[in-house]
């Protein structure tokens, strides 16, 4: 059954640092989001992408973070200069379309900023 | 703003234990529902969804959700957990017509069935 894949799986980064956190999502799907888990809270959404741009974002996402559909496979965020509060579990998904259609979600990444 | 309130943070049971986890959302719209578990070390999985019709939806392992729409609610149960239930049971919503569907979650309950 195809997966949502994210790397790295861990990424441990020092305060002010750039980091690139990196999701394949499932090939046929259209639509992509990113989310955040800081550790005790719930998950937030944070932007959503189709056909090569925003489509929606939220508060969280400012100009420090940035998205990215480089090739055919490859969804990207991109944290330009990490924040203490940045330290969190991000999750990528993906879905077809969005009308009835559930989102299937990657292992997360765990970034720790120090 | 659309919200999603789940009432158990922490729910321990015996094996065999019927369980059944509160979910309330906040939006005066028609919404999309959601239950996603995800065990220990593992991504989230979708366990139930509802879209429309029959309100009370069966999803994967013997789970089961019933929207109340009167209530605003959407509450899991299983008649009779098993240790492999153990992990952390997230509800969300997406605003049907919306534009992009993102999920709004609670802030998730953490099931340990106790063997």
């Amino acid at each position: 059954e195809p997966e949502v894949t994210q790397t790295p799986s861990h990424q441990v980064t020092q305060m002010g640092q750039e980091v690139i956190l990196r999701c394949v999502p499932i090939s046929n799907h259209l639509y992509f989001y990113w989310y955040r888990q800081i550790l005790g809270q719930k998950v937030e959404f944070l932007v959503s992408f189709y056909n090569n741009e925003i489509s929606e974002k939220s508060e969280i996402f400012d100009d420090q973070f940035s998205v990215e559909r480089p090739d055919g496979s490859n969804f990207t965020l991109k944290i330009r200069s990490t924040k203490l509060e940045d330290s969190a579990m991000y999750f990528c998904a993906s879905t077809p379309g969005t009308a009835t259609y559930e989102q299937y979600f990657g292992p997360g990444t765990r970034l720790t900023v120090t | 703003a659309q919200s999603v309130s789940q009432h158990n943070h922490h729910v321990i049971l015996s094996e065999a234990a019927s369980l059944e986890l509160g979910c309330n959302y906040s939006y005066g719209g028609t919404v999309n529902l959601f239950w996603y578990v995800q065990y220990p070390g593992q991504h989230l999985q979708l366990l139930l969804k509802y879209f429309s019709g029959d309100p009370l939806v069966k999803g994967i392992k013997g789970f089961e959700a019933e929207f109340i729409k009167s209530k605003f609610s959407f509450n899991l149960r299983k008649p009779s957990v098993q240790w492999s239930d153990t992990a952390e049971y997230f509800c969300a919503v997406t605003v049907y017509g919306g534009a992009t569907n993102k999920l709004i979650f609670g802030t998730g309950t953490l099931l340990a069935v106790q063997p």
